[in-house]
């Protein structure tokens, strides 16, 4: 089955630096990568995805890269804002297994004012 | 839209009671939703699928008899732990599949906090 690895496991920045998680996954057949927000006692939050067809995606401060070859995507937010701070996990899931989520082991993300 | 709500969102239960959760999509029709267990500063584990109209799909070790899925409406789905015990004690997620939106998006509950004294 599917393996994701998320890295670093916990991430601390100045407000108004930028910050980068990045994943792995073993599964070619993978084709669909959201990242989820999860803050404290709350249920995930999907941020942005990004689909096999694409290499990059950008919404406002969040961007998402993707290597297909490399079998890793990476997480990009940019001027960090202390709201930033979180619990920041990257999945990955393909059609053949029913579009299952495997997630990574998470980033706790602290934005330091 | 695409809001998934989950009642209750805490629950204390005495050793050997049980306990149903429920998970509604509001605003949208799931044919599919996913249930999910964290514990605490951990990843989500994926429990099972449930699929409307049908036997949920469980995952490897974890055991059908003790965590009841039913799916019986295109908007609801209930987890009951039966017999629940103190290792019982976690976060339990919901998601859901849009129906007629991007096969793959799936979105999340608030999540059930369950305590098992």
């Amino acid at each position: 089955g599917e393996n994701v690895e998320q890295h670093p496991s916990t991430l601390s920045v100045q407000e108004g630096d930028s910050a980068v998680i990045k994943c792995t996954y073993s599964d070619s057949a993978s084709n669909y990568f959201p990242w989820y927000k999860q803050e404290l006692g709350k249920g995930p939050q999907l941020i942005i995805d990004i689909r096999s067809n694409v290499g990059e995606k950008k919404d406002q401060r969040i961007a998402v890269t993707l290597n297909k070859t490399a079998k890793h995507f990476s997480l990009h937010i940019t001027e960090t804002q202390p709201e930033d701070s979180a619990v920041y996990f990257c999945a990955a899931s393909n059609k053949a297994a029913g579009n299952k989520l495997t997630f990574g082991g998470g980033t706790r993300v602290l934005v330091k004012p | 839209g695409a809001v998934v709500s989950q009642h209750p969102s805490r629950v204390i239960c005495k050793s050997g009671t049980s306990v149903k959760i429920e998970c509604r999509s509001l605003d949208f029709q799931a044919t599919t939703m996913f249930w999910y267990r964290q514990f605490p500063k951990q990843s989500l584990m994926l429990m099972a699928t449930s699929n409307e109209g049908s036997k949920a799909t469980y995952e490897q070790g974890v055991e059908k008899d003790k965590f009841l899925i039913n799916h019986a409406s295109l908007t609801l789905s209930t987890l009951t732990v039966t017999s629940a015990h103190p290792e019982d004690s976690s976060f339990y997620i919901c998601s859901a599949r849009d129906s007629v939106g991007v096969q793959e998006t799936q979105y999340f509950g608030p999540g059930t906090r369950l305590l098992v004294l």
